[in-house]
């Protein structure tokens, strides 16, 4: 069965330094990997992908994520926070038609 | 830009009551989905679409129902509305069946609460 896990249901990072937030999957077959973000009372949208090629992919407001297929993980990770990144953060795997959600993890950046 | 509609922000409704939450999109996607979001579960998915008048079950669809007449309409039916389905519902889309690479389009969501 496919699964994404993400182990953190709550990160603080303070406004300046990096952020990463975790997130292992187990699929079978060759993922497909996503993340977004969720801000209150809102839909989600759409961050970055890994579909093939370079382990490292950039996505949107300066976030990036690294592909270790060792480890079936899929980190999402920033240089430096912002304030406004504080929101829910998903980790999704697609092998086919069907997207797979981890349970999301709650980033708050504190000023 | 693509665009997923969804036709109310917040709804109450009774218990026992027939409810139907409605979701467009403008890019004609093949694929349209329905999931809600729970605290701590993260997002379910109920039922998808791959193509009109056709669907498929997700991992919860029991208490609903879906309708798909036309590419860019998807409604999610509550035939009976209970209290346990008190939740945020999310609809979304793609554009091509079985092609997992591209990335979902998600409608702004509805907050449903039943009393």
């Amino acid at each position: 069965a496919q699964s994404v896990a993400q182990p953190e249901d709550q990160v603080n990072v303070a406004e300046g330094n990096p952020l990463t937030v975790k997130c292992t999957y187990s699929v079978s077959g060759n993922p497909y990997l996503f993340w977004y973000v969720q801000y209150p009372n809102r839909g989600l949208q759409f961050l970055l992908k890994y579909i093939t090629g370079d382990n490292l992919v950039k996505g949107s407001y300066g976030f990036e994520a690294e592909f270790n297929k060792s480890q079936t993980s899929f980190h999402l990770k920033k240089p430096s926070a912002l304030v406004s990144d504080s929101a829910l953060y998903f980790c999704a795997v697609n092998t086919g038609n069907q997207f797979y959600f981890g349970t999301g993890t709650s980033l708050t950046v504190i000023p | 830009d693509v665009k997923v509609t969804q036709s109310s922000r917040y709804l109450v409704k009774r218990t026992g009551e027939k409810v139907f939450l409605e979701c467009v999109q403008d890019m004609d996607h093949e694929n349209m989905f329905w999931y809600r979001q729970d605290p701590g579960l993260g997002l379910r998915l109920i039922y998808f679409s791959y193509d009109v008048k056709m669907k498929e079950k997700g991992d919860i669809p029991e208490g609903y129902s879906v309708s798909r007449e036309k590419k860019e309409r998807f409604s999610l039916i509550l035939e009976s509305a209970s209290t346990n389905q008190t939740s945020m519902y999310l609809c979304a889309s793609t554009p091509f069946p079985g092609q997992g690479n591209y990335e979902q389009y998600f409608g702004p969501g509805t907050r449903l609460t039943v009393t």
